[in-house]
């Protein structure tokens, strides 16, 4: 069974450009997180889904970043635009979902953000 | 709110020796508790869970158990190897509709 997928895996822009990120989760998990891992930390959640729905976006740069998982299953995440203290590695991840639910997310590989 | 606090890296052991990493968290209710793992340019893998009290959570040769006394959910191995060298990140789960949160990470460097 193919694992959450995410592309692209690295990403150079400069300061001010847009850039977006696309994940694809395990199939049947209808709940999708975007995560932030900043350099030598753990990551943070940016924003979750329940299918379609943004269930929890309350930590979402919202003056920025912009999400959106139509038809419930791919994902992308949107910068526009990017500043300095973007560059990090955002990730993905998917799990079985329902509401309330501690179901074990399975994670992709990361794209890894540096902005110039 | 919910925390994870785990101890600071990095830890160096030579190839066989025995591992613990320390994790505690603060949460209200009852969480799951986790223990990912990082490779070196990889994404976050599972490496064991454990959802209830007194449940230990076990694979590859590395275990943790819930002890909700303590409030601490430590990984250990008996016998490390180079292979094992990773970032290993510990995390909850609480009930209700909330994100895991992690810990800062511990850099293992296994040499041989």
């Amino acid at each position: 069974e193919a694992g959450v997928v995410q592309s692209p895996r690295y990403k150079i822009i400069e300061k001010k450009q847009p850039v977006a990120f696309w994940c694809n989760p395990i199939s049947g998990h209808n709940t999708l997180y975007w995560y932030l891992q900043n350099l030598g930390q753990g990551p943070e959640l940016l924003i979750r889904y329940e299918n379609e729905e943004a269930v929890d976006d309350s930590q979402l740069p919202k003056d920025r970043f912009s999400a959106e998982r139509l038809k419930g299953v791919d994902s992308t995440l949107k910068i526009q635009p990017a500043e300095l203290g973007d560059s990090a590695v955002y990730l993905c991840a998917s799990s079985l979902g329902g509401q309330g639910s501690q179901e074990t997310q399975y994670f992709g590989p990361g794209t890894r953000l540096l902005v110039l | 709110g919910d925390s994870v606090t785990q101890m600071e890296g990095p830890v160096t052991l030579s190839e066989e020796a025995f591992l613990t990493i320390n994790c505690t968290y603060t949460a209200t209710g009852y969480p799951s508790l986790f223990w990912y793992v990082q490779y070196p340019g990889e994404g976050l893998q599972l490496l064991l869970k454990a959802t209830k009290a007194d449940d230990k959570g076990s694979n590859k040769g590395f275990e943790a158990t819930y002890r909700k006394e303590t409030t601490s959910f430590h990984l250990e191995k008996g016998s490390v190897q180079v292979s094992d060298s990773a970032v290993y990140f510990c995390a909850l789960i609480n009930s209700g509709n909330t994100p895991l949160v992690f810990g800062k990470g511990t850099r293992l460097s296994v040499i041989a």
